[in-house]
């Protein structure tokens, strides 16, 4: 079965320091991982995902991560937080093409530091 | 396209009263899900429907929870009677492929 597990609930950095948000799953077969970002009182919202095609994937505002299936992880960076990045992200996992088998993280909830 | 457009954004109801949250998911998606966000628990799938259909509603918390969808432009999760635990988040997303669309949520508090 999927699993997804995010270390850190929150995380603290300091404005145009870099992010570093971490993620790692468990599954049988290859995956599929997303990270989504939430800001306060809004839904949801895709940052970026990786579908096996490129194991480095770029996103919104600046952010991209990396799939490492050795290490199963599928971490978040950006290299220069600004302070609208703060706000809760969201790793998630799926198996096979489709949406409906997605599994989300706990989340970790980033503040930036002016 | 507005998105997934979800009504009420804030729902305050007395224990013991019907709710009924609505939802409207983008058109042309195929599939709609119904989640519940709370600090304790998180993000977690109530149920999903795919081409209108219940597909999955083993996270519907017991039988108070309730999901239709009529038609492919609009969904309801109602609860009866409501109780003060069901307070929480209320999440509409809708998709046709690898990733899903969320609405704004509904806020419902029980009191």
């Amino acid at each position: 079965a999927q699993s997804v597990t995010q270390l850190g609930s929150h995380v603290s950095v300091s404005e145009g320091a870099l992010v570093l948000l971490r993620c790692n799953y468990s599954s049988s077969v290859p995956p599929y991982l997303f990270w989504y970002v939430q800001y306060p009182n809004q839904g949801l919202q895709l940052l970026l995902k990786y579908t096996s095609a490129a194991t480095l994937v770029k996103g919104i505002n600046g952010f991209e991560a990396e799939f490492k299936k050795s290490e199963t992880s599928f971490h978040l960076t950006k290299p220069s937080a600004h302070m609208s990045d703060a706000a809760e992200y969201f790793c998630a996992v799926s198996v096979g093409t489709s949406y409906d088998k997605v599994i989300f993280g706990p989340g970790t909830s980033l503040s930036v530091i002016p | 396209d507005a998105g997934v457009i979800q009504s009420p954004r804030h729902e305050v109801t007395e224990m013991g009263q019907e709710v009924t949250l609505r939802c409207k998911p983008i058109s042309g998606h195929d599939y709609l899900f119904w989640y519940r966000q709370t600090m304790m628990r998180g993000l977690e799938l109530l149920i999903y429907f795919n081409n209108n259909v219940p597909i999955d509603d083993s996270g519907m918390p017991e039988d108070r929870f309730s999901a239709k969808m009529p038609n492919a432009s609009f969904s309801t999760l109602k609860i009866q009677p409501s109780e003060p635990r069901d307070s929480a988040v209320y999440f509409c997303a809708s998709s046709r492929g690898t990733e899903a669309f969320f609405g704004q949520g509904t806020r419902l508090t029980v009191v």
